[in-house]
């Protein structure tokens, strides 16, 4: 049982290029989300989706894409990468029962980004 | 939306003692409060939770404990070890939302 899974873990990128980072969890949760984590910034949610095909804004979306193709998938795009995007991103995942209860959010390793 | 703080921002324990970690969230309409710790260059792993109808949780040396009057919960460490030695965040959330607001953390620093 892998849980949640990043990749890629470490990515250099020149100012203007983009990449795509893929979270993939094997919990069929239905929530997932992406951080992305700065030093003396805790987690800042970029956006989440609440079930396949559905999206929607976090904290500090701008400059982010995402799509949840397949529930087992949450794609986080840049298109155009600057160096303020310099980061660590984590994605998350967590259930979602007919009790409307908030459930613990389990998190991938991570992916170390670097923009030039 | 939820603002959530942790005081101090740092705190050096000497192995054996206790550590404490208070968050304080501005929504009085939240009631789930996880604790997460996170290792240097590891994933945030949940500790323990607790929500808004039970006022103190334990799990061997971790405890919470919350009080909703004052909007403040805790996390308490008891017999700190070196491996205790870590970043850890407090959140809070709210019935039917299932996304949470973090605070920005404390780097509990256990010294042998």
């Amino acid at each position: 049982n892998a849980g949640v899974t990043q990749t890629p873990k470490f990515r250099v990128l020149k100012t203007g290029q983009s990449m795509t980072l893929l979270c993939a969890q094997d919990m069929n949760h239905e929530y997932m989300y992406w951080y992305r984590q700065d030093p003396g910034m805790g987690l800042r949610l970029i956006h989440y989706s609440v079930g396949e095909g559905t999206t929607a804004k976090g904290e500090v979306p701008d400059g982010y894409n995402v799509s949840r193709l397949k529930k087992q998938n949450f794609l986080l795009g840049l298109e155009s990468a600057a160096p303020s995007q310099t980061s660590v991103y984590f994605c998350a995942s967590s259930y979602w029962g007919e009790t409307f209860l908030n459930q613990p959010q389990h998190f991938g390793d991570g992916t170390r980004l670097s923009i030039l | 939306g939820e603002n959530v703080e942790q005081h101090p921002s740092t705190l050096s324990v000497q192995e054996g003692d206790s550590a404490v970690i208070k968050c304080t969230y501005s929504d009085s309409a939240s009631n789930y409060f996880p604790w997460y710790k996170q290792e240097l260059g590891k994933r945030p792993q949940l500790i323990i939770d607790i929500r808004s109808n039970v006022g103190e949780k334990k799990d061997q040396r971790i405890a919470v404990t919350l009080n909703k009057t004052a909007k403040h919960f805790s996390l308490h460490i008891t017999e700190t070890q070196p491996e205790d030695s870590a970043v850890y965040f407090c959140a809070a959330s709210y019935y039917g939302n299932n996304r949470l607001a973090f605070g920005k953390g404390n780097q509990v620093v256990v010294i042998p």
